[in-house]
């Protein structure tokens, strides 16, 4: 069975760093590129970061640029991202996510709350 | 930023017609792709490469593109249609995606 597991949510304060984890099985990771999607509550969705394959082309939404890295182990079947200098505005459900063609899947989202 | 628009809501009658658009400046050049989203439940793929349905997506559910809008129609709405819809495409220089602001449908 084909799964992405988003883990890392939780509280945190402005200013800090978290490091989101999204673990795929069922399928062959290397083959895809993977986003991230976020949603905040009560709003629409958001793309926020996509790498290819191998790694080496990386792209992100302008409000994250500079501030959050996407990475991927495909050795791990494992995707990543470091979310640094938080802010409340990046207060969402953090979804990873595979699109290619009628190929769709989403994981089930970790929800990221910064907040004092 | 490149930007998709959408209308924030449509209504209509269960077993009327539902349009919703979505305009972009890059969707003469690039796909556009259809979720759909119920409360509390991770999008589900209704149309991709602006025309194609997903194998297990109702045929009346349909798609469209002309110029810089796309279109999903769903031919013969029902009350289980009734979700929040986004469109989603890339910019022309294939780097960046982007969604559509979404739009609530109503049957009733």
């Amino acid at each position: 069975e084909m799964q992405l597991v988003e883990s890392g949510g939780g509280l945190v304060q402005p200013g800090e760093s978290r490091r989101l984890s999204c673990a795929a099985s069922g399928f062959t990771f290397i083959n895809y590129s993977i986003h991230w999607v976020r949603q905040a509550p009560g709003k629409g969705l958001e793309w926020v970061a996509n790498i290819d394959q191998d790694g080496s082309q990386k792209n992100y939404v302008d409000s994250v640029q500079g501030r959050f890295t996407i990475s991927r182990d495909n050795a791990k079947n494992s995707l990543y991202l470091q979310m640094n200098s938080l802010r409340a505005e990046d207060t969402a459900v953090y979804y990873c996510h595979i699109l290619s063609g009628s190929f769709s899947y989403w994981g089930r989202g970790t929800l990221v709350t910064v907040s004092s | 930023s490149y930007e998709l628009t959408q209308p924030p809501s449509v209504s209509v009658s269960p077993g009327q017609t539902a349009r919703i658009t979505c305009s972009g400046d890059a969707l003469p050049k690039k796909y556009a792709y259809w979720y759909q989203q119920k409360s509390g439940q991770a999008p589900v793929l209704v149309i991709y490469d602006d025309t194609k349905r997903p194998s297990g997506i109702p045929e009346r559910f349909s798609g469209s593109s002309s110029g810089t809008m796309a279109t999903l129609t769903i031919s013969g709405a029902q009350v289980e249609d009734e979700a929040d819809y986004y469109c989603y495409s890339i910019d022309n220089n294939g780097h960046r995606w982007v969604f559509g602001g979404g739009t609530k449908l109503t049957v009733l």
